[in-house]
């Protein structure tokens, strides 16, 4: 079946750190691949993706790369910010429009 | 404000009450999802709606829980007879082209 795997949290890193949340995927067919964010006391919202293979998403500063030979999304930021702390979900869906399925997230936590 | 909104946003119930939350998507997108969430984990897939169609629902929407969009537009999701595993966050969703989602509504059954 069609399924993400990210790694668990929580993350703590200090400001200005560099970012990994690793992210891999089993899919039929071709995935679009997501990452959501949720922060505390708002709803999901997509922070970036990415609909085949080698393509990388990107946004406010954070980028992930569509890897078919690994089957790999992994989320990275150079430099975070306390800002950044938050719930990432990694997340895939197998045909365009169809429903996403979610990894189970990955709490991080910036430290000033 | 256009976004997605989801009604009531928090709902305490006792054991064996009906529910029924209210979901009302970008006016624009034709497809509606909703989902639930628990506590560390990452959203479910319940079911979703194109238009006022049913298209797929999750084997974890049991026969208690019924969902509706009678006109294409708001939809309904009921849970009958609640029980004290239906607690979490209920999610709803509706997209066009890209999913935006809800604050949800977060349910508490003692």
């Amino acid at each position: 079946g069609n399924s993400v795997t990210q790694m668990e949290g929580p993350v703590t890193l200090s400001e200005e750190a560099f970012l990994t949340i690793n992210c891999t995927y089993t899919a039929t067919g071709y995935p679009s691949l997501f990452w959501y964010v949720q922060y505390p006391g708002e709803g999901l919202q997509l922070l970036l993706k990415a609909t085949k293979a080698d393509d990388k998403g990107s946004n406010k500063g954070f980028e992930a790369t569509y890897r078919k030979e690994t089957t790999s999304f992994h989320l990275e930021k150079g430099s975070v910010q306390v800002s950044d702390s938050a719930v990432y979900f990694c997340a895939l869906s197998v045909n365009r429009d169809d429903k996403i399925i979610f990894g189970k997230g990955t709490r991080l936590h910036i430290l000033p | 404000d256009t976004g997605v909104s989801q009604d009531p946003r928090h709902k305490i119930t006792k054991r064996g009450q009906n529910v029924t939350f209210r979901c009302d998507p970008i006016s624009e997108h034709n497809r509606l999802y909703w989902y639930r969430q628990t506590l560390g984990q990452g959203p479910e897939f319940l079911t979703y709606f194109q238009n006022e169609a049913q298209l797929e629902k999750s084997r974890l929407l049991s026969d208690r829980f019924s969902a509706e969009r009678p006109k294409g537009s708001f939809s309904t999701l009921e849970i009958q007879r609640t029980e004290q595993g239906d607690s979490a966050m209920y999610l709803c969703a509706s997209s066009l082209l890209e999913l935006f989602f809800g604050e949800g509504s977060r349910l508490t059954v003692l």
